[in-house]
């Protein structure tokens, strides 16, 4: 259960695109479609903004999309804006009733 | 409204011990599966301790295995973490999570958080 792998920080301009991997093995990322995504405000409790990979749930943005290509997930965001700019993390189930976050990306714009 | 609510944190010795409960509100509690994900101050998230909507299967981060317990009540629609032996670096917010479930199906993703409750280990 070791830790996703994350950058630990991307920035964009106001109307750019970023992505935001991660690096798992093949007993988490690889080998489940159960990648999920959140974002995170200071002091604040978590977001679900992806979930199964590629789905968003109902009131999230279509700016946010996620894929995955082997052992790494990607959470795209597009025309980015200030209110963007929060701490994300994946998420992968990893077998037998356990998950493993990733180590967070603190996303800035410029 | 949809809601979970933490509560039994605080500051405890090391060595000692705290039962957690999550208290769910505006759904029907005993169809979904339940989490636990703690966060210590300036860090990540990391996943505790799951339990499904049967209580029939469980799962426990190895990082902790062996000192924790996770239950659920579903007709007081709670959940609790039994937290033994605890040591400074279980110093954290602890998070309770639904598990989201689409159509039936679990989809391993947490759809609700609650505010979390803090957990201080500290002579």
């Amino acid at each position: 259960q070791s830790a996703l792998t994350q950058p630990a920080s991307v920035s964009g301009s106001p109307g750019q695109s970023i992505t935001i991997s991660c690096t798992g093995t093949s007993s988490d990322v690889g080998s489940y479609n159960l990648v999920s995504w959140y974002q995170q405000y200071p002091g604040k409790a978590p977001k679900l903004m992806i979930y199964e990979g590629s789905k968003r749930p109902s009131g999230v943005s279509n700016r946010f999309s996620g894929s995955k290509s082997g052992n790494t997930a990607s959470l795209a965001i597009s025309g980015l804006q200030a209110e963007d700019e929060a701490d994300y993390y994946c998420c992968s189930y990893a077998g037998s009733g356990t998950f493993v976050f990733g180590t967070g990306t603190k996303v800035t714009v410029l | 409204q949809v809601q979970l609510v933490e509560s039994g944190g605080g500051l405890v010795k090391p060595g000692g011990s705290l039962r957690l409960s999550c208290a769910a509100s505006g759904f029907t509690f005993s169809d979904y599966p339940m989490s636990w994900i703690r966060q210590a101050p300036g860090k990540g998230l990391e996943w505790v301790s799951y339990i499904s909507s049967g209580s029939n299967y469980k799962g426990y981060a190895d990082s902790l295995k062996g000192r924790i317990t996770i239950s659920r009540d579903n007709a007081k629609s709670s959940m609790y973490l039994q937290v033994n032996s605890l040591r400074a670096e279980d110093t954290a917010v602890y998070y309770c999570a639904r598990g989201v479930v689409v159509a039936g199906s679990n989809s391993d993703a947490f759809d609700i958080w609650g505010q979390g409750t803090m957990v201080t280990v500290s002579s």
